[in-house]
């Protein structure tokens, strides 16, 4: 069966640090891959997704930009963080057309 | 106008009733509809998946499409207080993206 981890599971960090999310995946390969936030009370946001290797397309963020290095890793990247980049993050993979799974999540607190 | 609307709630309900989740949506492409399940502070759950209009039932849950009207619900039955929790509804196309409401917080009291 097919598993999809996150870490860390919580962060807290200052205004302009930096940022390194990670999400594998097990069970697949090549997987269609996704970064999305959540904000609190608010629904999912769309941020990045990934066809493959090297392919990233970007949705929104001006600050924060992703990777996959690997076929089952997608990483989340910020160079400096705002205050609105907290948030709860999500990574999840494409089994079909009509199905998605979502890994545990990040919930990240920039102060 | 958002893709996908759907009412945020929050709904409460006493244990036993049941409970109709709703949402519309405006892009015609879509053909393939979700329902996931949120507990506070985890990852979305996926509930039930569905292609036609139509009826699909999975124990006390049944999803509904109406292309037609470009509405889908989720209905539970004999709902439960461990139903709790926030549900999104998501849908797409032939396309790599999915579109997701804003969830709906439900609590059902015991």
């Amino acid at each position: 069966s097919q598993t999809i981890h996150q870490w860390p599971a919580t962060l807290v960090q200052p205004v302009g640090s930096p940022l390194s999310l990670e999400c594998t995946v097990e069970g697949t390969s090549n997987p269609n891959l996704y970064w999305y936030r959540q904000a609190a009370g608010r629904g999912l946001q769309l941020l990045f997704y990934s066809v493959g290797i090297g392919q990233i397309s970007s949705e929104v963020p001006q600050n924060l930009s992703a990777s996959r290095p690997q076929d089952r890793q997608f990483i989340l990247s910020s160079k400096k963080l705002l205050l609105s980049d907290s948030g709860f993050y999500l990574c999840a993979w494409k089994r079909s057309v009509n199905e998605q799974y979502f890994g545990p999540g990040t919930r990240l607190t920039v102060t | 106008q958002k893709e996908v609307e759907q009412d945020p709630g929050p709904l409460s309900v006493p244990e036993g009733a049941i409970v109709s989740l709703n949402c519309t949506y405006s892009n015609s492409a879509f053909q393939y509809f979700m329902w996931y399940r949120q507990y506070s502070r985890k990852g979305p759950e996926l509930l039930m998946y569905t292609y036609s209009s139509g009826n699909k039932e999975d124990g006390r849950f049944t999803a509904q499409v109406d292309k037609s009207s470009k509405y889908i619900s989720l209905f539970i039955r004999d709902s439960q207080p461990s139903d709790s929790a926030t549900y999104l509804c998501a849908m797409s196309g032939n396309f790599n993206k999915f579109y997701f409401g804003s969830g709906t917080k439900l609590n059902v009291k015991p």
